[in-house]
């Protein structure tokens, strides 16, 4: 399976919003309802922050919001602030028991 | 509390063997997936395979198949990753994971990271 394609950067003010794209093809993000969201700050391990298209995990803020349309789900962040810079992978069920990963985004909260 | 500890940063040399390990905690460990996850120096991630403690139910994704094995030993609720021959390529940081099913399936926790240098 080919990686996802994510942007590599995006930026945004504090109190703005920013949308991260992943793109895929109908055999992961346009087949399956599974596609999750994961925070990473240098050095540290991924967070989940979006799982099943749109659901929060306890503890994430409702700043983080999931969707999908078609090969293309998207991670909507509003209300940016100072620690949510990091690096956002996603990712997809890819069939046979296989996920698959984007290439990571590179949030910059200016 | 759910943890999953790897086990400490290798060094290693071309063509040596390897065996890392994932030890689970706060959960029934024979009850979820362990995957691993690797990722190269200043890249993304990519997932390696899974394995179920439960009955040592192993799946690897077609890029690591006959590359690596994994493995788990559930009395100690400790899941392996080894390699017989390393190689520079190889050098990378290693994730377990927890993963909720096999099919669809979240990974909802993550290990700290095992590093792997591997070099001459």
């Amino acid at each position: 399976q080919s990686a996802l394609t994510q942007p590599r950067s995006v930026s945004g003010s504090p109190g703005q919003s920013v949308t991260i794209s992943c793109t895929g093809t109908s055999s992961d993000v346009g087949g399956y309802n599974y596609v999750s969201w994961y925070q990473q700050h240098p050095g540290k391990a991924p967070k989940l922050m979006i799982y099943d298209v749109y659901k929060r995990p306890s503890g994430v803020p409702d700043r983080f919001s999931g969707s999908k349309s078609g090969n293309t789900a998207s991670l909507t962040i509003s209300g940016l602030q100072a620690e949510d810079e990091a690096d956002y992978y996603c990712c997809s069920y890819a069939g046979t028991y296989t996920l698959v990963f984007g290439g990571g985004t590179k949030l910059t909260v200016l | 509390e759910v943890q999953l500890v790897q086990s400490g940063a290798e060094v290693k040399k071309p063509g040596e063997s390897l065996k890392i390990s994932c030890k689970g905690s706060g959960y029934s460990f024979t009850s979820y997936w362990i995957g691993w996850v690797r990722q190269m120096p200043g890249k993304g991630l990519e997932w390696m395979g899974i394995i179920y403690p439960g009955d040592s139910d192993t799946r690897y994704s077609p890029s690591f198949q006959g590359q690596v094995t994994i493995s788990a030993d559930k009395s100690i609720s400790t899941a392996y990753l080894q390699w017989s021959s390393l190689k520079a390529s190889d050098t990378a940081m290693y994730y377990c994971v927890r993963r909720t099913s096999l099919v669809g399936g979240t990974i909802d926790y993550w290990g700290q990271g095992t590093l792997v240098t591997v070099s001459s």
